[in-house]
């Protein structure tokens, strides 16, 4: 079965500062990953996606992730993160369910928390 | 703009009263899928609609049951509301691909008092 861990519970980034995020999988086919935000009280928004092609991948909001198959890692950065970008964020992985379509698999989460 | 909507945003219901929450798309997506999520937890599949098709997950509580009466509308019925059961209730939908992620509606959030 897939799964998705993300090892930082919660992280503190100065406004203006670089991000990183982390994120590892376990799946045995080739993974289709996910990046999600989620605004307090609000739904999730699909920041990027990897599903093949070029390893890096541009997302939304200035978003960035590498995969790297070697390291089972779908790591999402920032070069310069804004106070609105104190979220939620959440890693997925997609795969196919019994009836042959997608199911996500998320990871628990990492909260970002910006400072002045 | 080509949406999920989720009615309502919040809900309050009494413990053991039946409670309907909704959802509906225009996106004409195949698949339907009902996650729970409380609080500070990654979002737990619930199960999923791919059209008519209903898929249980294997640990979803009998308590909780489901509707698709057509492709634009998809319920999440709870027969009997326990407190462990207050949670945010996150609707998505896909075309049911491995690389078409999901599209989210904004959520209800379910009290049980």
């Amino acid at each position: 079965a897939q799964s998705v861990t993300q090892p930082d519970i919660h992280i503190t980034v100065s406004e203006g500062a670089s991000l990183e995020l982390r994120c590892n999988y376990s799946y045995g086919a080739t993974p289709y990953l996910f990046w999600y935000v989620q605004s307090p009280g609000q739904g999730l928004q699909l920041l990027l996606k990897y599903f093949s092609g070029d390893t890096l991948v541009q997302g939304i909001k200035g978003f960035e992730a590498e995969f790297k198959r070697s390291q089972s890692s779908f790591n999402l950065r920032k070069p310069s993160v804004h106070w609105s970008d104190a979220a939620e964020y959440f890693c997925a992985v997609g795969s196919s369910s019994n009836f042959g379509n997608e199911k996500l698999t998320f990871g628990t989460g990492t909260r970002l928390t910006i400072i002045p | 703009d080509a949406m999920v909507i989720q009615n309502p945003r919040y809900q309050v219901t009494q413990f053991g009263k039946p409670v309907t929450l909704s959802c509906s798309q225009t996106l004409n997506h195949n698949v339907m899928y009902w996650y729970q999520q409380k609080s500070s937890q990654a979002p737990k599949l619930l199960f999923h609609y791919y059209d008519k098709d209903f898929n249980n997950e294997a640990d979803t509580p009998d308590n909780f049951q489901s509707r698709r009466p057509n492709t634009s509308f998809c319920f999440l019925d709870i027969r009997s509301p326990g407190l462990g059961d207050a949670a945010m209730y996150l609707c998505a939908t896909s075309w049911g691909q491995e690389y078409s992620g999901y599209t989210f509606g904004s959520g209800t959030r379910l009290t049980v008092v």
